[in-house]
């Protein structure tokens, strides 16, 4: 079975912070890929990332990054410089390969920015 | 690209009436669709997927009775809530995956908000 876990449930800092948002996951799979999602009070998802179970390296899109370490079974996720427009709920998500594969999403983080 | 549409965005409905939801891959084809429940400060509960032209796959504990599942296009997949009750309140958000696309990503709709009173 696949499991996502975020152990972080609420995150607070002030604006212009760096914040880490920690995903550890399990699976059997070989081959499998990973998501990250934001979720503004809008509800709407909005999808940031995704990455292949056989790319390791690390990505940086402006103000994001992501770290993905097989060995340790994570997908961490830094917002550097954090702004107020960041604040949301973020999932990781773990999906195997196949037709039939689903999505295992993990329990989300809310993230606080304040001014 | 990737567009998926989910329509109304927020009903209000009365106990026992039933409320259909429609989401709609606008500009791709979706031979799978996927239907989530999502409570407040909760995360997304895969409820059933929904491939066209054959039956639903319900996870377990979704009673596909309460909850059908038409996917009757490769464009269209609808969730009705039979018979709603109050606990039926709920953030419901479909996704689509797209027939030409190997890797097996979820494009999400909007969501769409159901009060039931």
């Amino acid at each position: 079975a696949q499991k996502v876990t975020q152990a972080q449930t609420e995150i607070s800092v002030v604006e212009k912070e760096d914040v880490t948002l920690d995903c550890v996951y399990e699976t059997r799979d070989t081959t499998y890929y990973l998501f990250w999602y934001k979720q503004p009070p809008s509800g709407e998802l909005v999808f940031l990332i995704r990455r292949n179970s056989f790319d390791e390296q690390n990505e940086i899109s402006g103000r994001y990054s992501w770290n993905f370490q097989k060995s340790t079974s994570s997908f961490n996720f830094t917002i550097t410089a954090s702004q107020v427009v960041d604040s949301a709920v973020y999932f990781c998500a773990l999906s195997s390969t196949g037709a039939n594969s689903k999505l295992t999403f993990g329990k989300g983080i809310t993230l606080s920015v304040r001014p | 690209g990737a567009v998926v549409s989910q329509h109304p965005s927020r009903v209000i409905c009365k106990s026992g009436t039933s409320v259909k939801i429609e989401c709609r891959s606008l500009d791709f084809q979706a031979t799978t669709m996927f239907w989530y429940r999502q409570f407040p400060k909760k995360s997304l509960m895969l409820m059933a997927t929904s491939n066209e032209g054959s039956k639903a796959t319900y996870e377990q504990g979704v009673e596909k009775d309460k909850f059908l599942i038409n996917h009757a296009s490769l464009t269209l997949s609808t969730l009705t809530v039979t018979s709603a009750h109050p606990e039926d309140s709920s953030f419901y958000i479909c996704s689509a995956r797209d027939i030409g696309d190997s890797s097996y990503e979820q494009y999400f709709g909007p969501g769409t908000r159901l009060t039931v009173t």
